[in-house]
Order: C-alpha cells, then structure tokens, then sequence
C-alpha cells in the first residue's frame, strides 16, 4: 500500500530564504505525487504534481519539486521564501492499483516565515 | 470556469442529530471524492463517487453515506452524530477516473458537534 511522510510538521524560514518541505513516499507502484497548500480556513489548492514525465516539477508562485527515485523522495523547494508562502503543505500520494482512486496524504509541514 | 463549491460553509449539530453536506462538481468532472481533516488526524479519504455510484470508501462505519446524483454534484450525510465527528469535510472533482488526475478541492464545510 502507498504512503507518504513528512518531516517536520513545523518549518520556519525567514523571509527570503530557502524553503525545503520534506516528503518522502512508499508505493508498490510507479507513483503519482501531489503537493497541496492549505491557507487558513481554506481547502486546498494544488501546488504542482509528478505523473512519470519529467523528474523535476515546477509548480505555482515559484515552488517546485524533484522526484527521486533512489531516495523515494519528492520535496518540495522555493528559492526565496515570502511571506504569503506562510501556509500548511501537504504531500499526497495517488493510491489506485485496483481502480480505487484516492489521495493518501501525509501529515503536514506548517510553514512559517519570519519577517 | 467555477471551482469546487460546498454547502453550507459551517455547520453545527448536537449529538446524535444528522448533518447534510452538499458539493458541486467543477463542470465538466463526473467524480467527486470526501475527505474529513480532524484535528490531529490528518485528511483521510471518505468515499470516492464517480459516474452516479459509490466506487470506493475509506475506513469509516456505515452512518457516514452519500450518493452522486445525475448532475455529477454529491451530498455526504452523516448519522447518529458523534463528538468526533467535529471536523473539516472536504470535496474534490476529478475529470475522470484515473491515478495521474488532479483532484480539484473545494474551500470545506466546517462541522461542529456539540
């Protein structure tokens, strides 16, 4: 079965600065990975995903994200933190082997940016 | 082209009562999935609906049910309210069944059960 763990259910970072959300996936078969922020009481919108095409991703508002297969990892980065980054992030996974599509996702990264 | 819509937007029941949640599809998806963000329990699937029927559930007991209806938009309902129940619920459409497509969400229905 497919699973997905985040390190770190709090990250902060200073305005400026690089941000890295570790997500790390196990799956019996090739996956299919998802980011998804959260704003406070908001839903959540897609970030960027990785269906078998190229390994590394880019996503909106300058986010981006790289598949590896060796480390079963696909963390998400932006090079220059804002403040409006500040948010909840999810990683998911697409479990559907046997037609029973659905998102596993892991627990959650709190990002926070100082000023 | 509009999102994910659900209504209403809070909820809140006492014990034992039952809740109605309603979700419209983005036009054009015909599956439409639940997922329920409890505090301190993440976001876990619900039930998953696509084509008018029930395809897949998660791990939940019977009293959380729904149905697709022939415009693709959903209604999840809950019975014999429990405290814990107390959560976000969460849509999201799809264009079709399969593992690379992106489930669209919708801003959730807040439930309270007091």
């Amino acid at each position: 079965a497919q699973s997905v763990t985040q390190l770190g259910s709090h990250v902060s970072v200073s305005e400026g600065a690089l941000v890295l959300l570790r997500c790390n996936y196990s799956s019996s078969v090739p996956p299919y990975l998802f980011w998804y922020v959260q704003y406070p009481n908001q839903g959540l919108q897609l970030l960027l995903k990785y269906t078998s095409a190229a390994t590394l991703v880019k996503g909106i508002n300058g986010f981006e994200a790289e598949f590896k297969k060796s480390e079963t990892s696909f963390h998400l980065t932006k090079p220059s933190a804002h403040m409006s980054d500040a948010a909840e992030y999810f990683c998911a996974v697409s479990d559907g082997w046997d037609s029973s599509y659905k998102l596993i996702f892991g627990s959650g990264t709190r990002l926070l940016v100082r000023p | 082209e509009a999102g994910v819509t659900q209504s209403p937007t809070h909820l809140i029941k006492t014990r034992g009562q039952q809740a109605t949640l309603r979700c419209s599809p983005i036009s054009g998806h015909t599956s439409v999935y639940w997922y329920q963000q409890a505090l301190g329990l993440g976001l876990q699937f619900l039930l998953w609906y696509d084509e008018g029927e029930e395809r897949n559930r998660g791990n939940f007991p019977p009293r959380f049910s729904g149905r697709q209806f022939p415009n693709y938009s959903s209604e999840l309902n809950v019975n014999a309210l429990e405290l814990e129940d107390s959560a976000l619920y969460l849509c999201a459409s799809s264009s079709s069944r399969g593992r690379r497509d992106t489930q669209y969400f919708g801003p959730g229905t807040r439930l309270t059960v007091l």
